[in-house]
This record gives C-alpha cells, sequence and structure tokens, in this order.
C-alpha cells in the first residue's frame, strides 16, 4: 500500500529536550516536505527536499533540521524545542512536476511544555 | 510567500443541500495547479480535487465541482447533496516553485441532519 509513514503520532515533551519525527515513503518520490498546521493558519512549509542530499527552507524554518540521506526518509529535528513548536506535523512527499498531488502522512502532534 | 485566501472560516450547510467555498489566490504565472484538500476529524489530509490552470473546463469529481475563474484568480469548491461524512475542514492550495505547496488558512464545514 502506497503510503507515508509519521512517527510519533503524538509526543508530549519539555522544551530543550531535542527530538526527531520520522517520515517515510514507499513510493520513491523525489520531493518530500514538512508542513505544521496550527489553528487560523492553515499549514505552512518548513522544509522541503527535491531528492536526496537537496533541501531548502520552507516559509517557517527557524528552529528546525531536516535531512535527506535516502531516498525514502525525511527526518525532521527539533535540537532545541520550544513552546511555540506545539503544533500539527505533517509530511508530504510527490513527484516533482507540478501536476501532481501530494500524499500527506497521518500527522504528528507535539506538544513541549 | 505565495498568498491563497479563504474567507468565511465556517459554513454551515443542511444535508443534501449545496455548499460553495471560496478561495483565490495570487500568481504571475500563466501555466500552474490548484488543489482542494479535505481534513476530516481524524486530521488525515485528503485530496478532493485538482485543478490545471490551463485547461478551461473545470473539474469535477463526483459530488465536488469547482468553479475556476483565471482572470479573477477564483478557485471556488462546490459540494452538492451535501453528506454528513463532508464535515470536515477544507484547504485550498497552489503549487509554485520548486513543487511548493501553498495553503489557504481553512474552512470548516458543519453538515447539520
Amino acid at each position: 500500500e502506497a503510503q507515508v509513514t509519521q512517527n510519533p503520532r503524538y509526543l508530549i515533551t519539555v522544551t530543550g529536550k531535542k527530538l526527531t519525527v520520522t517520515c517515510s515513503q514507499n513510493m520513491n518520490h523525489e520531493y518530500m516536505s514538512w508542513y505544521r498546521q496550527d489553528p487560523g493558519l492553515g499549514l505552512r512549509q518548513i522544509y522541503y527536499s527535491m531528492n536526496v542530499e537537496v533541501t531548502d527552507k520552507g516559509d517557517v524554518p527557524e528552529g528546525y533540521k531536516v535531512s535527506r540521506k535516502e531516498k525514502r526518509n525525511f527526518p525532521l529535528i527539533l535540537e532545541s524545542p520550544s513552546p511555540n513548536q506545539t503544533s500539527l506535523y505533517f509530511c508530504a512527499s510527490g513527484w516533482t512536476g507540478g501536476n501532481q498531488p501530494q500524499h500527506f502522512g497521518d500527522g504528528t502532534r507535539l506538544s513541549i511544555l | 510567500a505565495q498568498t491563497v485566501t479563504q474567507s468565511q472560516p465556517e459554513m454551515s450547510v443542511q444535508e443534501a443541500e449545496t455548499v460553495t467555498l471560496s478561495c483565490t489566490y495570487d500568481t504571475s504565472e500563466s501555466d500552474y495547479y490548484l488543489f482542494w484538500y479535505k481534513q476530516p476529524p481524524s486530521r488525515q489530509m485528503i485530496l478532493v480535487i485538482r485543478q490545471e490552470a490551463y485547461k478551461q473546463q473545470n473539474a469535477t469529481e463526483n459530488r465536488f465541482s469547482v468553479n475556476f475563474q483565471k482572470a479573477a484568480k477564483s478557485f471556488s469548491l462546490k459540494i452538492s447533496d451535501s453528506q454528513l461524512g463532508d464535515a470536515a475542514m477544507y484547504f485550498c492550495a497552489r503549487i509554485y516553485g520548486n513543487n511548493r505547496l501553498a495553503f489557504g488558512k481553512g474552512n470548516q464545514v458543519v453538515v447539520i441532519p
């Protein structure tokens, strides 16, 4: 089954404790991306990757890191999480070329206390 | 950042009736792609419909159709014969740049039995 898998689905943690949200896709997509969703703001892009070892900042990259060492994986790293990073996070993947829709993971609810 | 605007944060519709969600966007391109995504309470992001800007014909998927007005940069979604399962947040989105998606802030649709 074609899917984008995020882990964990839920996480409550404390300020400053490094965390990683994993994302894996099994569709051999070149493109992967992270978004955060906040009430009243819709989804905003954090980072994206056009292919292995190619990453770039989205609209709200501050406080986040990513890496793309393998085509299927695109982890999101919060080195020193802060309460303003409490949000719902989505990973997505797709083919390059603007007519192809992106496939989304089921979301990760992060709470930073 | 690219701008996608959705007005009317919440809309109610009687079951079996029709509801229309509005969306406007900015662009200087002549060819681009537009999408409507549905987010039910399960939080999944589900593609509802897509429109290619160079196509004059409005896209239709079963009970979902769009009214695409290219000159006005308008992309509204019509849900006909509304069902309880249509209750969700709906996001309008546009592709730009390197396969990046810009989202509106969303419309919450409430279906009244």
